[in-house]
């Protein structure tokens, strides 16, 4: 079974610049997650999809961040237009039903210079 | 504010030695879980112990948790070199509907000395 995947797995951009940041989950598993860790803090939720529908976006930081699941199947993150303050990885993770567990892709490392 | 805190820091042991690292939360908790993270690597699930289990092992790990406490420790055993990595505890808070963010803390880093 092939696990979550994150793509890119680096990104540098300019500030004000628009980046996209893509996650296959693994195959089957309705919920989706997106997490962030800026360095030097703690990793932080972003947002919980269930198929296509988001359950939970409390922790999208504003409204420059836009997360889409069409079809219920891979995710999108753009960051549009990107900040110094948005430079982090960003972790995707999918788990399966009501299943605890969440599976975690390897990351996108992104750099706002 | 964050919900987990790992104790210590940082641990530097020698092979062989066991390692020892430990979380405390705020909130109440349906299952806390640990992951572990090589340098620029992804997030690897280590093990899960729900909030009505006082502790459970797989191989050479074993997780205690304490609700009355909230706080949990993982202990390695015989520790390798190759158990050098960043451990993260994450807690699945007690909410109701399907709402599943993990809240993590800031982990412990962990070097396992040859």
């Amino acid at each position: 079974e092939a696990g979550v995947t994150q793509f890119p797995s680096h990104s540098v951009i300019e500030k004000g610049q628009t980046v996209t940041l893509r996650c296959d989950p693994i195959s089957g598993h309705d919920n989706l997650y997106w997490y962030r860790r800026v360095m030097g803090k703690e990793i932080k939720f972003l947002l919980h999809f269930v198929k296509e529908s988001k359950q939970d976006e409390s922790g999208m930081p504003n409204n420059r961040f836009l997360a889409e699941r069409t079809g219920g199947t891979y995710s999108t993150l753009k960051v549009q237009p990107a900040e110094l303050e948005d430079s982090g990885v960003y972790f995707c993770a999918s788990s399966s039903g009501l299943r605890p567990t969440q599976y975690f892709g390897p990351g996108t490392r992104l750099l706002v210079l | 504010s964050q919900q987990g805190e790992e104790d210590p820091q940082a641990l530097s042991i020698q092979e062989g030695e066991n390692a020892t690292m430990n979380c405390s939360y705020k909130t109440s908790i349906n299952n806390l879980q640990w992951y572990r993270q090589n340098s620029g690597r992804g997030l690897v699930h280590l093990i899960l112990i729900r909030s009505n289990e006082r502790e459970k092992h797989s191989g050479r790990l074993r997780v205690t948790l304490d609700t009355s406490k909230k706080s949990s420790s993982l202990l390695i055993t015989a520790s390798r070199a190759a158990d050098t990595a960043s451990y993260f505890c994450a807690t699945d808070p007690l909410r109701a509907g399907n709402n599943r963010k993990l809240i993590w803390g800031l982990g412990t880093s962990l070097a396992v000395n040859p």
